[in-house]
């Protein structure tokens, strides 16, 4: 198994502003998935992150609203930039297990944008 | 949309009863996979069932895949408050990543 620790848990923010989400993972990944969770909604996929290369965005989302690093195959981070109401959402870090599939997740970020 | 959805939307069950949970998806899968989420915290991932099998079980987990109808149902027997949750299905569509169904809210009363 691999433990995520995401932070902020979570944040309150002011409208137009820009926050950035960190996600630690315990041991080397390969991809690592940034996930969107509206409230009351399911998840949505907002990009894949690989080591080394430019993440790979969803349809819908964009690298200029959502600009993700990957510097090490154990961290991420995930930007919320220029935010407004509608950014408010659960922001949830995965990691898959290579040799099952399934995917790990950490504890979410909760941003409530003002 | 590649999004699964899932039936009923939200299920109220006493403890000791058995809770059924239907999901269906639109693409070719490699994979089916069932999570739980409480209060919207992380997902916990429960169990995976592969295109080519058709049943699998994990403790008080029963699940079950039928590619031809694109559908797959999760049974949890005996169900306790503590299994209060939501659940979702996801899909692999074929693809490294996955894509989450619509989820199904369920509340057990003791």
């Amino acid at each position: 198994s691999a433990v995520i620790s995401q932070k902020p848990s979570r944040d309150i923010c002011q409208r137009g502003t820009s926050l950035t989400i960190q996600c630690q993972v315990d041991s080397q990944v390969t991809m690592m998935f940034w996930y969107r969770q509206q409230p009351g909604q399911s998840l949505t996929l907002i990009a894949t992150a690989n080591q080394g290369s430019e993440a790979t965005y969803e349809s819908g989302f964009v690298i200029d609203k959502f600009p993700i690093s990957r510097p090490n195959l154990t961290f991420s981070t995930l930007t919320v930039s220029n935010m407004s109401p509608e950014d408010s959402s659960i922001y949830l870090c995965s990691v898959e297990a290579s040799w099952s599939g399934e995917l790990f997740f950490g504890e979410g970020s909760r941003l409530t944008v003002l | 949309s590649q999004q699964g959805e899932e039936d009923p939307q939200a299920l109220s069950i006493q403890e000791g009863e058995n809770a059924t949970m239907n999901c269906s998806y639109k693409t070719s899968i490699n994979n089916l996979q069932w999570y739980r989420q409480n209060s919207g915290r992380g997902l916990v991932h429960l169990i995976l069932i592969r295109s080519n099998e058709r049943e699998k079980h994990s403790g008080r987990l029963r699940v079950t895949l039928d590619t031809s109808k694109k559908s797959s149902s999760l049974l949890i027997t005996a169900s306790r408050a503590a299994d209060t949750a939501s659940y979702f299905c996801a899909t692999d569509g074929g693809t490294d990543k996955l894509i989450f169904g619509t989820g199904t809210r369920l509340q057990v009363f003791p």
